[in-house]
């Protein structure tokens, strides 16, 4: 069974720092790896899609990797911003595209 | 473009009552799922379908149950709702085979349900 783990739990940064979320997968056998956000009291908005091949991706200030022979992708997230703070969830897709597994996410707090 | 639509956005049951957690997409997606979100459990996998008339069960399915008449719609019904069901619902959909877009997935707003 996929299990998705992420450090830290939460976070706490002061403006302009950049920062890694880290998030592991025991089952390499993936079809892509997701990074969501999610502000309190609100639904997941998908940041960055990887597919299994693909080795990162760039979203503005995100920058997202994937090593999937060692089940592991990283969140950078370069001059934090206040507006930045929120819970960030990676989550991965099994080859048979049907289920989505979720890590517990990292809570992120940006102080001004 | 609405995206996908959950309703309700709350709702309070009695334990024993039934309800339907309604979920719309207008993305023409194949792929459609319900996750319940508690704190600590993380999001974990309730229902999903990848077809109009397709349906399987995920990580959590006991207690609910789903169909999928149109491509649009998937519905969650409660069939008798326990405390245990406490919880924050999750519609999400995405393409199933669409080049680099395959297994993006889209979420509604949710639907917390507190039952009493």
């Amino acid at each position: 069974k996929q299990e998705v783990t992420q450090i830290p739990a939460a976070l706490s940064v002061p403006e302009g720092e950049n920062l890694v979320l880290n998030c592991s997968f025991t089952d390499s056998a993936i079809y892509n790896l997701q990074w969501f956000r999610q502000d309190p009291g609100k639904g997941l908005t998908s940041l960055l899609l990887i597919q299994s091949s693909q080795r990162e991706q760039t979203s503005g200030r995100l920058n997202a990797s994937l090593d999937k022979s060692s089940g592991r992708s990283t969140l950078y997230i370069a001059a934090s911003q206040p507006g930045d703070s929120a819970t960030y969830l990676c989550a991965v897709l099994d080859t048979g595209r049907r289920a989505l597994t979720f890590g517990s996410g990292t809570r992120l707090q940006v102080q001004p | 473009n609405a995206g996908v639509t959950q309703t309700p956005k709350f709702q309070v049951l009695k334990t024993g009552q039934s309800m339907t957690l309604q979920c719309a997409q207008d993305m023409n997606h194949e792929y459609m799922s319900w996750y319940r979100q508690d704190p600590g459990m993380g999001l974990r996998l309730i229902h999903y379908s990848v077809g109009a008339g397709i349906t399987d069960q995920g990580e959590v399915p006991n207690g609910y149950n789903v169909s999928r008449s149109t491509t649009e719609d998937f519905p969650l019904r409660l069939l008798s709702a326990a405390p245990s069901q406490t919880s924050v619902y999750f519609c999400a959909s995405s393409f199933r085979d669409r080049g680099r877009r395959t297994g993006e997935l889209f979420f509604g707003e949710g639907s917390r349900l507190t039952v009493l």
